[in-house]
């Protein structure tokens, strides 16, 4: 089994739909990270978390939520989906501080379509 | 200016030659990089990561810093074509936090 698992793989949508995506990880790692990746654009951070009490938005955190249910746990929430959201979501993980924290742990990624 | 910045390709290469990619980065980051490589339609995974000015090698892969010029380079010596991918340069940054990557490049290296 895979050490951090994405659900759902794959979701197509409409506009103004709520959606979840779940990250849940076995690697033991604090740190929870959720990217959205777009062509051309790279891997742009959304949310992070160090614990299950802390919370910090990314570049990109407007349109989006998040919940630590448990220190495996790391929810990515769109209130109400619109099409600029389509791209491909990653969670990832990371041990602590240092140069440890630049070593993510990614998930096979969730691809959203929003019609 | 972007934290990273990269040239996004494609960068075609034949089979045996070096490849050669390049990353630049703003002051807003922390004085550690990473490389990240990303075949098409899977996650990213990290092949090497420097710290200190100059060159870090494992392997095929050579990692280059340069912190007067601001720059990060990996080379990659008798490219492959299973080297074919996006390399992603990233930066740790708000303290050593955060993780920031730059747009990637696409390599591509050809028979």
């Amino acid at each position: 089994d895979a050490d951090v698992t994405q659900t759902p793989r794959n979701r197509i949508t409409k506009t103004g739909k709520r959606i979840m995506l779940e990250c849940s990880q076995t690697k033991g790692h604090d740190r929870m990270y959720w990217y959205r990746q777009d062509p051309g654009l790279g891997l742009r951070l959304i949310y992070y978390s160090f614990d299950v009490k802390d919370i910090n938005k990314g570049e990109i955190s407007d349109g989006y939520s998040v919940s630590r249910q448990a220190q495996a746990k790391f929810s990515l929430s769109l209130e109400s989906a619109i099409p600029n959201q389509t791209a491909l979501y990653f969670c990832a993980t990371s041990d602590f501080g240092g140069g440890a924290a630049g070593e993510l742990f990614f998930g096979e990624g969730s691809r959203l379509t929003v019609l | 200016q972007k934290e990273v910045e990269q040239n996004s390709g494609p960068l075609s290469v034949p089979e045996g030659a070096i490849a050669s990619l390049n990353c630049t980065y703003s002051d807003r980051v922390s004085q550690s990089f990473f490389w990240y490589r990303q075949y098409s339609g899977k996650s990213p995974e990290l092949i090497m990561s420097i710290y200190s000015n100059g060159d870090k090698e494992d392997g095929r892969f050579t990692a280059q810093l340069n912190k007067a010029s601001q720059y990060v380079s990996l080379l990659i010596r008798d490219s492959q074509p299973s080297d074919s991918a996006t390399y992603l340069c990233a930066a740790l940054s708000g303290g050593y936090n955060k993780l920031i990557f730059g747009a990637g490049t696409r390599l591509a290296v050809h028979p």
